[in-house]
Parts: C-alpha cells; sequence; structure tokens
C-alpha cells in the first residue's frame, strides 16, 4: 500500500516570499502519478501542478513549482513569490493507475499562512 | 473544470436518521468518486463507480452505499447515521483515461448530532 507524508502540519510565509512544502511517499510502483492540491477556505479542492513519475524533469505552473527526486521518493512545492490569496491547505496526493480506475492516497495536508 | 456540482452543499442531521448525497456532473466522465475528508488523514476513498450500475468498495466503505443509475449522478447515502460519519464528503470525477487528475466538487459538509 502507498503512504504520503506531509510533515509539516503548518507553515507560514511573510508575502512575495518563497516557501517550500515537503511531501514524502512510499511505493513499490514505477508508473505513478504526483500531484498537489490546493483548499481555500472556500473547500474547493484545485490542482496545483502535476508530475509523472516517468518524467525527469520537473513540472512547473507559473509560481509554483516541484522538486521531484524519484529515488528518493520526494515532491516537495516549491512556492514563489508568495500572495494572499496562496493561503490554503495544500495536499499531496499519489495516484496509481489500474487501467481506467485511479487509487489515490493523500497526504494529511499543509496549512500555509501567507502574512502580509 | 468538470462541471460538478454536490448537493446539499450543508447538512445537519440527528443519529439514526437516513442521509443521502447527491453527485451530478456535466462532463460525461465515466468514473466517478466520493471521499471524505477528516483532520489527520486527508481524504479517503469511501466508494466510486466505474459506469453506470457499476460500484466498488474504497477504503472506508463501512455504513456507505452508493447508486448510480445516470452516467451523470451518483448518490452516496447513509443508511442510518452515526456522528462518527460527520465529515466534509467530496465527490470527483475523471473521464476514465487513468492518467487524468480528478476533478472535485465543492464538498459538502455533513454533521450528525
Amino acid at each position: 500500500a502507498q503512504t504520503v507524508t506531509q510533515s509539516q502540519p503548518e507553515m507560514s510565509v511573510q508575502e512575495a516570499e518563497t516557501v517550500t512544502l515537503s511531501c514524502t511517499y512510499d511505493t513499490s510502483e514505477n508508473n505513478y502519478y504526483l500531484f498537489w492540491y490546493k483548499q481555500p477556505p472556500s473547500r474547493q479542492m484545485i490542482l496545483v501542478i502535476r508530475q509523472e513519475a516517468y518524467k525527469q524533469q520537473n513540472a512547473t505552473e507559473n509560481r509554483f513549482s516541484v522538486n521531484f527526486q524519484k529515488a528518493a521518493k520526494s515532491f516537495s512545492l516549491k512556492i514563489s513569490d508568495s500572495q494572499l490569496g496562496d493561503t490554503a491547505m495544500y495536499f499531496c496526493a499519489f495516484m496509481k493507475p489500474f487501467g481506467g480506475y485511479q487509487k489515490v492516497t493523500f497526504g494529511i495536508g499543509t496549512k500555509l499562512q501567507v502574512i502580509p | 473544470d468538470a462541471g460538478i456540482t454536490q448537493s446539499p452543499r450543508h447538512k445537519v442531521t440527528e443519529t439514526g436518521t437516513p442521509v443521502t448525497l447527491r453527485c451530478h456532473q456535466t462532463e460525461n466522465h465515466r468514473y466517478m468518486y466520493w471521499y471524505r475528508q477528516d483532520p489527520g488523514h486527508g481524504l479517503r476513498l469511501i466508494h466510486y463507480s466505474y459506469g453506470v450500475k457499476d460500484t466498488d468498495k474504497g477504503e472506508v466503505s463501512d455504513g456507505y452505499s452508493v447508486s448510480r443509475s445516470k452516467t451523470e449522478d451518483f448518490l452516496l447515502t447513509l443508511e442510518s447515521a452515526t456522528s462518527s460519519q460527520t465529515s466534509v464528503y467530496f465527490c470527483a470525477t475523471e473521464e476514465g483515461s487513468g492518467n487524468q487528475p480528478q476533478h472535485f466538487g465543492d464538498g459538502t459538509r455533513l454533521s450528525i448530532l
């Protein structure tokens, strides 16, 4: 069974600064996907970024980037130029496809507060 | 987005009553999922569906049942609600290729007193 560990329950960052959220996972699989989801106070689950395990290049989406270390089973999220709207819970997720079905394992989340 | 609507958005009910939560999608996605979100646990899978009348259990299925009579609707039923089922419930869909991220509804906050 897969496990996903987010070891930072809460973090804070000054507006315009950079912050890194950590995520490690445990799996014996070789083909899988990793995601970061953002959950603001509105409760929506918003996809931030996606990484395919077979790709060595780290994914980037505007101010969001990941540091994917497959051998170390690490998948950290870096948020640059933090904005007040980045305040949210962030969930790391591991996804293994089985044909069409997706088995997704979520971490327990990191609560990020951006301070003005 | 996948056009996912969950109803109701909030519900308060009493122990022992039946409760049904509805998920409606407009994107014709084949796969639909029900999760519950609890502090310290992230999201955990309750049940999922891979087509009309085709469903299967997730890791926390005890006390829950589901039905899917139409592609667009996936219902989650608590036959006799218990306080341990107080949670936020999310529906998610995925087109069926298996390698795309799931899209989520806005969640239902269910309180069982």
